[in-house]
């Protein structure tokens, strides 16, 4: 049963454009996600987080976005930098005092000189 | 400062044997939490340790364990090793349980199973 999920496994864009990824989850009670990111043999970085009665966080370049009615959060990434290319990866924190995040299966990035 | 440190780095193992990993949380964190990462199942949470007991479990099986010592540091011991059990294995620190503060993930282990 996969509570959260990045439909796009990969994406591709042109440097110094927007990069947009996407999440959607179906637990109700996650409520507090977070964005890492993880280059090839490296632990995940962590990024940038929401908690859920925000509906945006916004750090530098990178701005995420929660609509909690459509269970669906977005990374937006701007302007994109060719080193931002790295596999993205989506996470959710349930209520309660529980550090267990649940993770999406990831989205791979690449950015375009 | 130190980031999370894990040891060793890769590791080959046969099937039937057991392993210990290490992990060195950042200084002043005392929460430690260890990941799997497979291909097929993705970045799977297998326990968390905060002041030395363990505060949340994932869904593995009890061949799977692992502890906290005094000094925060954390290791996970496998036993009896199967193939399916080959993966990256994480470690993450924080400096409280919850995760809310961010977790800050080690290079991982490297484990190969044979």
């Amino acid at each position: 049963d996969q509570q959260v999920k990045q439909n796009s496994p990969s994406l591709s864009v042109q440097e110094g454009r927007i990069s947009i990824l996407n999440c959607d989850y179906t637990n109700s009670m996650f409520d507090y996600f977070l964005w890492y990111k993880k280059y090839p043999a490296e632990g995940p970085t962590f990024l940038i987080s929401i908690s859920s009665i925000k509906d945006k966080n916004e750090d530098g370049r990178f701005t995420v976005f929660l609509n909690k009615s459509a269970k669906h959060l977005s990374l937006h990434i701007v302007p994109s930098q060719p080193g931002d290319s790295a596999v993205y990866f989506c996470a959710a924190l349930g209520s309660g005092n529980t550090g267990k995040l649940i993770f999406g299966q990831g989205t791979t990035l690449q950015v375009k000189p | 400062k130190a980031g999370v440190t894990q040891t060793p780095r890769y590791l080959i193992k046969t099937r039937g044997q057991q392993v210990t990993l290490s992990c060195s949380p950042i200084s002043g964190h005392r929460s430690v939490s260890w990941y799997q990462q497979t291909p097929g199942q993705g970045l799977q949470f297998l326990f968390e340790y905060f002041s030395e007991t363990q505060r949340n479990k994932g869904n593995f099986p009890g061949r799977f364990s692992g502890r906290q010592f005094s000094n925060s540091r954390s290791e996970m011991n496998v036993s009896t090793l199967e193939l399916g059990d080959s993966a990256l294995y994480l470690c993450a620190s924080s400096l409280a349980v919850g995760g809310r503060r961010g977790y800050t993930f080690g290079s991982g282990t490297r484990l190969t199973v044979v």
